[in-house]
């Protein structure tokens, strides 16, 4: 099992970009989350999946879109980048929602 | 709404004393508890939950915590710390009735430990 992959592992975009971080997890979880991690604030949930074609917001979801069109994919996508959105992005999955979570090794964003 | 403090931003401890990283939680209903763990430049780890049952949960690497109800808290400890525990921490809580999907993370504590 590769677990939970993240990919790019770094990335600097220019204010006003597009991008996709991409995440992939092959343990067949329903349930997939991303997360963003800045310094003092801990851990921040943007957008939440509990299974393929089902999404909803968390608790800082402006910016971001996500889509689940399969079990494994959870992409997260960032539409026009602001220097806000500079900080470290994590994907996690569990088997349901209230399962403990596998986290992958995360995307270090800049934008300038 | 549900809500997690990890009152202390960092901790010191001397390797082979007893270490607690605390952690209080807000939630209309019940709660299930989580701790991870994080190390530089990594994606954070499961150590232990709290779901129901025996208040005192045993975890990864010889954590444990213990769920007090009337206190709200759960806080992380073990007996004898290690060099290698120095890492990041969070306390995680999900609200079972009222949180629906979601997993609300404390801000971390950073525990150095300590030769």
């Amino acid at each position: 099992n590769a677990g939970v992959t993240q990919t790019p592992k770094f990335q600097v975009l220019k204010t006003g970009q597009s991008m996709t971080l991409q995440c992939a997890q092959d343990m067949n979880h329903e349930y997939m989350s991303w997360y963003r991690q800045d310094p003092g604030m801990g851990l921040r949930l943007i957008h939440y999946s509990v299974g393929a074609g089902i999404t909803d917001q968390g608790e800082v979801p402006n910016g971001y879109n996500v889509s689940r069109s399969t079990t494994e994919d959870f992409p997260l996508r960032l539409l026009s980048a602001a220097p806000s959105q500079t900080s470290v992005y994590f994907c996690a999955s569990s088997y349901r929602a209230y399962n403990e979570q596998f986290f992958g090794p995360g995307t270090r964003l800049t934008v300038l | 709404a549900q809500s997690v403090a990890q009152p202390e931003d960092q901790v010191n401890v001397a390797e082979g004393n007893p270490l607690t990283v605390k952690c209080t939680y807000s939630v209309s209903g019940n709660p299930y508890l989580f701790w991870y763990v994080q190390y530089p430049n990594r994606g954070l780890q499961f150590l232990l939950k709290y779901i129901t049952g025996d208040n005192l949960v045993k975890g990864s690497y010889g954590f444990e915590a213990e769920f007090n109800k009337s206190q709200t808290s759960f806080h992380l400890k073990k007996p004898s710390a290690l060099v290698s525990d120095s890492a990041l921490y969070f306390c995680a809580v999900r609200d079972i009735t009222g949180g629906g999907n979601k997993l609300t993370f404390g801000t971390g504590t950073q525990l150095k430990v300590e030769l």
